[in-house]
């Protein structure tokens, strides 16, 4: 596709749940990141993809969460046992991985998660 | 580690008058330096980007930033506000210099009204 796309767009669980979110980036790029913004905040580091390895999990909140990557293109977010605090837009983005910090990275729409 | 400070939530200007959003920032190694532009429900848009070039950089639909390392500053600005400008906008910074890629880091967000 031209962009990142994620699915999907909206996600609404009750508390306690298991939830799955997908990220697709952009063809032929081996770097792939997950954010968090909750309301009213920018958005937050979780966890970073080069190729299929997480190169950078530094900012996953706890163990419930956890994401794969396992053919070095589209990943998935796992949330396990949801809390109402986990709700914000999950954000995706891909970079072509090859310049260092100065990469540009391309964000995907997000997807919207409530747990109520 | 780095950080980022946008030093106004909300700034409110009339249509045709300057825009102005600050920015401070704090990096152990040559940064990288973004602006993000965020409107209602729609995903980030990458304004412009500073990688150690020239110290003004130009963006799209009119803005501008320029990078003051003596004031470790980003400050965004636009000579004239269009109604279209309306928006959340997010100052961002990587570590360039560090090894690998490295996940950005935003600030909180100015909220930017443009009054007709």
């Amino acid at each position: 596709g031209a962009g990142v796309s994620q699915t999907p767009s909206n996600k609404v669980t009750e508390k306690g749940k298991y939830v799955e979110l997908r990220c697709d980036p952009i063809s032929g790029h081996t770097a792939l990141y997950w954010y968090r913004q909750s309301l009213g905040q920018g958005p937050e580091f979780l966890i970073y993809f080069q190729g299929t390895g997480a190169a950078d999990d530094s900012g996953l909140p706890n163990d419930r969460f956890f994401a794969v990557r396992p053919e070095g293109s589209v990943s998935t977010l796992k949330i396990q046992r949801t809390e109402r605090g986990d709700s914000a837009v999950y954000l995706c983005a891909s970079s072509s991985g090859t310049s260092g910090g100065a990469d540009m990275q391309y964000f995907g729409p997000g997807t919207r998660l409530t747990v109520l | 580690a780095q950080s980022v400070t946008q030093l106004d939530s909300h700034v409110s200007v009339s249509e045709g008058t300057p825009v102005l959003l600050r920015c401070n920032y704090s990096s152990s190694y040559s940064p990288s330096l973004f602006w993000y532009v965020q409107h209602p429900n729609k995903g980030l848009q990458l304004l412009l980007k500073y990688t150690s070039a020239a110290t003004l950089v130009k963006g799209i639909n009119g803005f501008e930033a320029e990078f003051k390392k003596s004031e470790t500053s980003f400050h965004l600005t636009k000579p004239s506000a269009h109604m279209s400008d309306a928006a959340e906008y997010f100052c961002v910074v990587s570590d360039w210099g560090s090894s690998g890629n490295t996940p950005l880091v935003f600030g909180k967000g100015t909220r930017l009204s443009v009054i007709a």
